[in-house]
């Protein structure tokens, strides 16, 4: 059936530096990707969402990337700083946040 | 606060016995969503309420498995016969319907340990 995957389980990037999530999906029907971000204990939290006609959007510190060419899609953090570490989750609906069906994640460690 | 609650936090139980987890969803939203998430992995989508009426629900969610929305409110999951593979973060998530793209807004989960 239809999956979202990472590249990576595990991603460590010194405080200050940018950062780069990357995301295979297989569902060619998306219609919106979106990524979030899990902090321990916590629930998901939305960052951002790019819709299938776009290719490129931006947020404060912030850009999804998505190339439907190769079903892939990246998150970049602008600055990294220690209170972006988490684990962030990439994710894609059909529009209407209807059955939002994620991947297994990323956890981005920022050193200091 | 205004967000999505859940309720128990955290729940410790017997195999063979039965729990149940409440979620109450954003006032205005009228969807609502429960997925089951296991350590390491991203949340797995169980099933689905737009108002009161329950559109889908997953192939994860075996007959032991029930979730209501009496009144479009808030919402129920009931575990009957918990197993050990029922150990897990059960998440609550609501949307609005109207104008929505990809956000859900999450609590902060109920974590099942079934002994």
């Amino acid at each position: 059936g239809e999956s979202v995957g990472l590249h990576l389980p595990t991603l460590s990037v010194q405080e200050g530096d940018n950062s780069i999530i990357n995301c295979a999906y297989s569902n060619s029907a998306s219609d919106y990707f979106i990524w979030y971000k899990q902090e321990s204990g916590k629930g998901p939290q939305f960052i951002i969402d790019i819709r299938s006609n776009m290719d490129k959007r931006q947020g404060q510190r912030v850009t999804v990337l998505l190339n439907k060419t190769v079903k892939h899609l990246s998150l970049q953090i602008a600055a990294t700083q220690p209170g972006d570490s988490a684990v962030y989750f990439c994710a894609e609906n059909m529009g209407g946040g209807f059955k939002t069906i994620f991947g297994a994640g990323t956890r981005l460690f920022v050193k200091a | 606060d205004t967000g999505v609650s859940q309720d128990p936090r955290h729940k410790i139980t017997k195999r063979g016995q039965n729990v149940t987890f409440r979620c109450d969803p954003i006032s205005e939203h009228n969807r609502l969503y429960w997925y089951r998430q296991t350590l390491g992995q991203g949340p797995e989508f169980l099933t689905y309420f737009q108002n009161e009426a329950q559109l889908e629900k997953s192939r994860l969610l075996s007959d032991r498995f029930s979730a209501e929305r009496p009144k479009g409110s808030f919402s129920t999951l009931e575990i009957q016969r918990t197993e050990q593979g029922d150990s897990a973060m059960y998440l609550c998530a609501s949307s609005l319907a109207r104008g929505n793209t990809g956000e859900l807004f999450f609590g902060e989960g109920s974590r099942l340990t079934v002994l």
